[in-house]
């Protein structure tokens, strides 16, 4: 079956680094997506993994390991907008066409 | 390059109505996904098109349905509406199927 597990909720305070994990389970996998949701809006993307390793971009990295089935999203300089839901995304292959399964999110809560 | 809009943002609908949500995609994107939110199952997926053909489906009941145009602009319906349809439905496209998916800001559907 296919299964995505990441943290509920994690607070961290302003100008420090979180790191939220993600781990998955698919019969399919074809790349990783992570997602910021704020409040009311719409996602929005912010990185994607399909080989081991860890991609990075200005204060946000994301890191990849398919043998074990798990990612992170690194969060550093944390800023108040940060406050928001990470989303992880694992996109599914089936046959010849794909699917972008989403966990539940993470609540991140930035304090001052 | 404009983004992704939906419409319309909100609806409040009765049960057993029918209701059609509308999606224009970003300008050269081909695929459209959508997909149903609400704060206890999260982001679960719907179905996606590309070039006006259905390329997979989520584990929804028949009642969803939906349609792409040759402009790539999509429609998707909902027939006999139950109070559990309320959600905020939001429309995602890209360029291909293997692509990041970029949102649109949804619609909010409530059913009485």
């Amino acid at each position: 079956g296919q299964n995505i597990d990441q943290p509920t909720e994690m607070t961290a305070t302003e100008g420090a680094i979180v790191q939220i994990n993600c781990t998955y389970q698919t019969s399919g996998f074809n790349g990783l997506f992570w997602y910021q949701q704020h409040a009311g809006e719409a996602p929005t993307f912010l990185s994607y993994n399909v080989l081991d390793g860890l991609e990075e971009k200005g204060r946000f990295s994301s890191f990849l390991s398919r043998s074990k089935g798990y990612s992170y999203l690194l969060l550093k300089e944390l800023q108040m907008k940060d406050s928001a839901s990470y989303l992880c995304a694992v996109r599914d292959r089936e046959d010849s066409s794909y699917k972008l399964i989403f966990g539940s999110g993470t609540r991140l809560l930035v304090r001052p | 390059k404009a983004g992704v809009t939906q419409t319309p943002r909100y609806l409040i609908k009765t049960r057993g109505q029918q209701v059609t949500l509308s999606c224009s995609p970003i300008s050269g994107h081909r695929s459209v996904s959508w997909y149903q939110q609400t704060p206890g199952q999260g982001l679960q997926f719907l179905f996606e098109y590309f070039s006006e053909t259905q390329r997979n489906k989520g584990n929804f009941p028949g009642r969803f349905s939906g349609r792409q145009f040759s402009n790539s602009r999509s429609e998707m319906n909902v027939s006999t509406l139950e109070l559990g349809d309320s959600a905020l439905y939001l429309c995602a496209s890209s360029r291909a199927t293997e692509y990041e998916q970029y949102f649109g800001p949804g619609t909010r559907l409530t059913v009485t």
